[in-house]
């Protein structure tokens, strides 16, 4: 059974510090893992989609990286800002077609 | 907007009943996803389907079923509800089966609350 875990479970962070937050999952059969951001009362929003060991993928201030052979991807974000407050989710697809999602990352950026 | 559209927002409904929730996937995408957010635990895959036909399955329970309509809109069907089933349903589509390394976007989600 995959099992994608994601730690630590809540950050709170100041407005200008960078952080970062991880997300493990089984290393073999692996396809894909995707980012996600969750903010409260909207629905998740795909951040990105990685696919290949040593993948480094950036977004504005966001960026990740992956690493397949031992199972784990970071998320990072530099400066933070209080409109990053919110939940960062990844997943794995599975070869069966069904994607497990971690539990996420509860981010609280204070001004 | 992800183009993903779920009806209704809101359910408020009694223990014992029946609700059927809609979701209309972006246009194009074959492959539907539904999830339940329940009060503190994660996103928990339901099922997916792909063009029609169930391609996978995840902690769904019995009581609730699943379909997928030839114009790709999919309902989700909740029966003999319990207290708790009270969670945030959501709807996901892709373009292709599995979305091994296509995106997923989310409806708004449906807010049940079973009373």
């Amino acid at each position: 059974i995959l099992n994608v875990e994601q730690s630590p479970q809540s950050l709170h962070v100041q407005e200008g510090d960078s952080t970062n937050f991880t997300c493990s999952f089984p290393s073999s059969n692996f396809y894909a893992l995707h980012w996600y951001r969750w903010e409260t009362a909207k629905s998740p929003e795909a951040l990105f989609v990685m696919t290949l060991n040593g993948d480094e993928k950036k977004k504005g201030r966001i960026s990740a990286t992956l690493n397949t052979k031992e199972g784990y991807s970071y998320l990072y974000i530099k400066g933070s800002q209080p409109e990053d407050s919110a939940t960062y989710l990844c997943a794995c697809p599975t070869g069966g077609f069904k994607t497990i999602f971690g539990a996420g990352t509860r981010l609280f950026v204070k001004a | 907007d992800s183009g993903v559209t779920q009806t209704p927002k809101h359910l408020i409904t009694a223990t014992g009943q029946r609700v059927t929730l809609r979701c209309s996937p972006r246009s194009g995408d074959l492959s539907v996803y539904w999830y339940q957010q329940s009060l503190d635990q994660g996103l928990q895959f339901l099922i997916q389907y792909y063009n029609g036909e169930e391609r996978a399955k995840g902690n769904i329970l019995e009581r609730f079923s699943a379909q997928q309509f030839p114009d790709l809109h999919s309902e989700l069907n909740l029966s003999s509800l319990e207290l708790g089933d009270s969670a945030l349903y959501f709807c996901a589509s892709s373009a292709r089966p599995g979305g091994l390394n296509t995106e997923a976007f989310f409806g708004q989600g449906t807010r049940l609350t079973v009373v």
